[in-house]
């Protein structure tokens, strides 16, 4: 298994601002990856974090609004810049060991 | 485009039934497939994968694969209120992990005591 700390677990931000979500991992891994899932919703994948190298972005996603850091191999950050209220939603860090994907706790982002 | 479709539900059964649960998939590149059950609040967690055309059964669980039809389902036998959770089906491309999954939408079961 995979033991994976997230952080902050929730926030309530001001439009216009950015929240930076953290997420550490117990042990090293290559890929990690950060979902959303919006209210009522299945997750979303945003992208995926590799050690070295720029994160690999879905479609609909873009760096300007999501930065993404992978420092080392057993942390990432996902940031979310300029909020407004549609980014409200749970955000979901995720690392895969052969057939499973473990999540973090995730982080319920609220605008206002 | 990668497109996972499961019906929203809620579906309700009583104690002790069968629940069936179905998943369609758009991408025929998809090799691995997940059920995972998310409890409200709670970050999803693993149930079953399976990777080949057919059924796999874990204790209560039977997952069937029909890689023509882009279909895949979860039996749960014997259903206990505890099972009452949203079931999400997640495909990958990646046949050896759970690298980049897509999920549907999940479909939310109540078991009825």
């Amino acid at each position: 298994s995979a033991v994976i700390s997230q952080k902050p677990s929730r926030d309530i931000c001001q439009r216009g601002t950015s929240l930076t979500i953290q997420c550490q991992v117990d042990s090293q891994v290559t890929m990690m990856f950060w979902y959303r899932q919006q209210p009522g919703q299945s997750l979303t994948l945003i992208a995926t974090a590799n050690q070295g190298s720029e994160a690999t972005y879905e479609s609909g996603f873009v760096i300007d609004k999501f930065p993404i850091s992978r420092p080392n191999l057993t942390f990432s950050t996902l940031t979310v810049s300029n909020m407004s209220p549609e980014d409200s939603s749970i955000y979901l860090c995720s690392v895969a060991r052969f057939t499973e994907a473990f999540f973090g706790q995730g982080t319920r982002l609220t605008v206002v | 485009q990668k497109e996972v479709e499961q019906n929203s539900g809620p579906l309700s059964v009583p104690e002790g039934a069968i629940a069936s649960l179905n998943c369609t998939y758009s991408d025929r590149g998809s090799q691995s497939f997940f059920w995972y059950r998310q409890y409200s609040g709670k970050s999803p967690e693993l149930i079953m994968f399976i990777y080949s055309n057919g059924d796999k059964e874990d204790g209560r669980f039977t997952a069937q694969l029909n890689k023509a039809s882009q279909y895949v389902s979860l039996l749960i036998r014997d259903s206990q209120p505890s099972d009452s959770a949203t079931y999400l089906c997640a495909v990958n491309l990646d046949q050896t992990g759970a690298n980049n999954l897509f999920f549907g939408t999940g479909t939310r079961l109540t078991v009825i005591p």
